[in-house]
């Protein structure tokens, strides 16, 4: 079936505008979850979604970024007035709810911010 | 917080020969995956562990859950010109909403 897909693949912005990441998780996926991937580094969790219950903020680096998640589906990370330290790329996965290979993660391929 | 130190951080290998990277962890983890990187994409799931002492095989892949919870390795047998890319091992603890912690990648190049 379909995995995750993220829109756009790439994105190049100017210092100071807002932008809107899109992910569309795997049908019937419950969990939703973003990370962060900076040049060359392993991945920084940024939030996280489980059905109905409010989300997960912890890993959201500054007030600029949000996200939310519409229907338990598709979700929209957010950020204001980008700055030059958010360049990165934007990763997002989705799972099921459980224990075992129900937990596994599957990642969409990204989104490539630039911010000039 | 929780943090996951990857050895090593790249390596060049040459067809055919074994490879072998590790995680150790400052804290305990309930599950250990590893996972591959290619340019451009996400990452995608190798192997995963889910109790200490758990040695798992896929193909040419072999990882091990360490009996503290605290680390894992990776080993790659007969290596090949694809199995290029980036290495991430993760762990994740239950009770922490299941977000993942990444270790910082081990970079498989090969060798010229």
């Amino acid at each position: 079936g379909a995995g995750v897909s993220q829109s756009p693949s790439n994105k190049v912005t100017e210092k100071g505008k807002d932008v809107e990441l899109r992910c569309d998780p795997i049908s019937g996926h419950t969990a939703l979850y973003w990370y962060r991937q900076s040049l060359g580094q392993g991945l920084e969790f940024l939030i996280y979604f489980q059905g109905n219950s409010a989300p997960d903020k912890s890993g959201l680096p500054s007030d600029r970024f949000s996200a939310e998640r519409t229907g338990g589906s598709v979700s929209t990370l957010t950020i204001q007035r980008t700055q030059q330290e958010d360049s990165a790329v934007y990763l997002c996965a989705s799972s099921l709810r459980g224990q075992g290979l129900r937990m596994v993660q599957y990642f969409g391929p990204g989104t490539r911010l630039t911010v000039t | 917080g929780q943090q996951l130190n990857q050895s090593p951080q790249s390596m060049f290998i040459q067809e055919g020969e074994d490879v072998s990277m590790n995680c150790t962890s400052s804290s305990i983890f309930n599950t250990w995956l590893w996972y591959k990187q290619d340019p451009g994409e996400g990452p995608v799931l190798l192997i995963a562990l889910y109790k200490a002492g758990e040695l798992t095989s896929n193909g040419r892949l072999t990882a091990q859950f360490g009996i503290t919870r605290k680390d894992s390795f990776l080993n790659i047998s007969a290596s090949i010109p694809s199995d290029v890319g980036i290495y991430f091992c993760a762990g994740l603890f239950n009770n922490a909403g299941n977000m993942l912690t990444f270790g910082g990648g081990t970079r498989l190049m090969v060798k010229p």
